[in-house]
């Protein structure tokens, strides 16, 4: 099976921007998480999506967001770029049951200048 | 916070030494994780240690629980310099997210 995929891999972008990250899980699974990584606060959870449906959400700014279609991949959006969104940003997939494990994508870098 | 702590924040061993790696968690648990991660990398999942469970092993990996004490350990014997990565405990914060990560343990193996 082929692994979680994350596109693009590496990004730039200024102040104000707004920037689409996309993400194909792992065939079957349902649920898609997304992760963002800093080094000064780590692996910070973003959102989850189950079957369409927004399941979980961290404690981010309305200016994060995301979705996830029929076929199971996800997007997230983040409006109104800030210096302090330049993280590596992860996106993890799994069958759907809460608490098992994750697999995860390569990341898509993000730099904000 | 229900975030784990993984203790050291950095270990730095050579090749053949055994690593041992801490993490302490704050609430009951149903499982336990361990990552590993690649510098700049996805996290590559290794165990999964379940609360009824004290000790599980995979390959040269060796993971404990402790329920009492909430707190696991991660073992690797005969590191290899591929081992080089950062260790991550996490665990299903129910209610809220699907697993928590500690900050990390950064592992150096030098050959």
């Amino acid at each position: 099976k082929a692994g979680v995929t994350q596109t693009p891999r590496y990004l730039i972008k200024t102040r104000g921007q707004q920037v689409t990250l996309s993400c194909s899980p792992i065939s079957g699974h349902r649920s898609v998480s997304w992760y963002q990584q800093t080094p000064g606060q780590g692996l910070q959870f973003l959102f989850e999506y189950f079957s369409e449906t927004q399941r979980n959400k961290g404690n981010f700014p309305g200016r994060f967001s995301g979705r996830q279609f029929s076929n199971s991949r996800s997007e997230m959006n983040v409006s109104t770029l800030e210096l302090g969104d330049s993280a590596l940003y992860l996106c993890a997939s799994s069958l759907g049951l809460q608490g098992e494990t994750q697999y995860f994508g390569p990341g898509t870098r993000l730099l904000v200048l | 916070s229900q975030q784990g702590e993984e203790d050291p924040q950095a270990l730095s061993i050579q090749e053949g030494e055994n690593a041992t790696m801490n993490c302490s968690y704050k609430t009951s648990i149903n499982n336990l994780q361990w990552y590993r991660q690649n510098s700049g990398r996805g996290l590559v999942h290794l165990i999964l240690i379940r609360s009824n469970e004290r000790e599980k092993h995979s390959g040269r990996l060796r993971v404990t629980l402790d329920t009492s004490k909430k707190s696991s350990s991660l073992l690797i014997t005969a590191s290899r310099a591929a081992d080089t990565a950062s260790y991550f405990c996490a665990e299903p914060f129910s209610g809220n997210t699907p697993l928590v990560f500690g900050k990390g343990t950064r592992l150096s193996v030098i050959a």
